[in-house]
């Protein structure tokens, strides 16, 4: 167990509908970051949060965004769902997300399906 | 959830022998290089890491080994188990800390 919390574990939904994703980090840790991992291109870099702030922006469309809130939970809203959206949505914690060495701490995902 | 759908390369081993993953990385920038492994219905774990001024790492079982030169970095398994199959991950860390993955490779054990 990472430590990392991720709910829902499923979630089936359908086009151009909204979800909201929940991670909690692993405990003390400042910084929050979101994968997608879909079948035809592996593990993609969606967007990193470090103390409530956002510090890093990966290849995020614009219908999705994210936030991390005071007790450093985070949440990724995906809206005007797509069925190209259908993907494992993981997130990762570390303890300062700035260290050249730290390591990353994945939870589990959230498989989202949309049809 | 898992990646087994993913369409990745595949290494089958005997169980007992010694598993060699190879990753070639893109950025002669990067820094820090980290092996994740993933099995099916969770999230990628930390295997071993290591930094781009040492060019070899051992851990429990476990070696990493970089190339520089090349930009080639690898993950040597001895004695590979069933326990091990999974699907392996390199990861990259550039700049601002955004680790990149790369396409993965699935270890098949053969008992």
């Amino acid at each position: 167990d990472s430590g990392v919390t991720q709910t829902p574990k499923h979630l089936i939904t359908a086009t151009g509908q909204r979800v909201t994703l929940r991670c909690s980090p692993r405990s003390g840790d400042l910084s929050v970051y979101w994968y997608q991992q879909s079948l035809d291109q592996g593990l993609q870099f969606l967007i990193q949060y470090y103390n409530g702030e956002e510090r890093a922006k990966g290849n995020i469309l614009e219908r999705f965004s994210a936030q991390q809130f005071p007790d450093l939970h985070s949440e990724l809203n995906l809206s005007s769902l797509e069925l190209g959206d259908s993907a494992l949505y993981f997130c990762a914690s570390s303890p300062r997300g700035s260290g050249t060495n730290e390591k990353l701490f994945f939870g589990s995902g959230t498989q989202l399906s949309v049809l | 959830g898992e990646s087994v759908g993913l369409h990745l390369p595949t290494l089958s081993v005997q169980e007992g022998d010694n598993s060699i993953i190879n990753c070639a990385y893109s950025n002669s920038a990067s820094d820090y290089f980290i092996w994740y492994k993933q099995e099916s219905g969770k999230g990628p774990q930390f295997i071993i890491d290591i930094r781009s001024n040492m060019d070899k790492r051992q851990g429990q079982r476990v070696t990493v080994l970089l190339n520089k030169t090349v930009k080639h970095l690898s993950l040597q398994i001895a004695a590979t188990q069933p326990g091990d199959s999974a699907v392996y991950f390199c990861a990259e860390k550039r700049a601002g800390n955004m680790l990149t993955f790369g396409g993965g490779t699935r270890l098949m054990v053969k008992p």
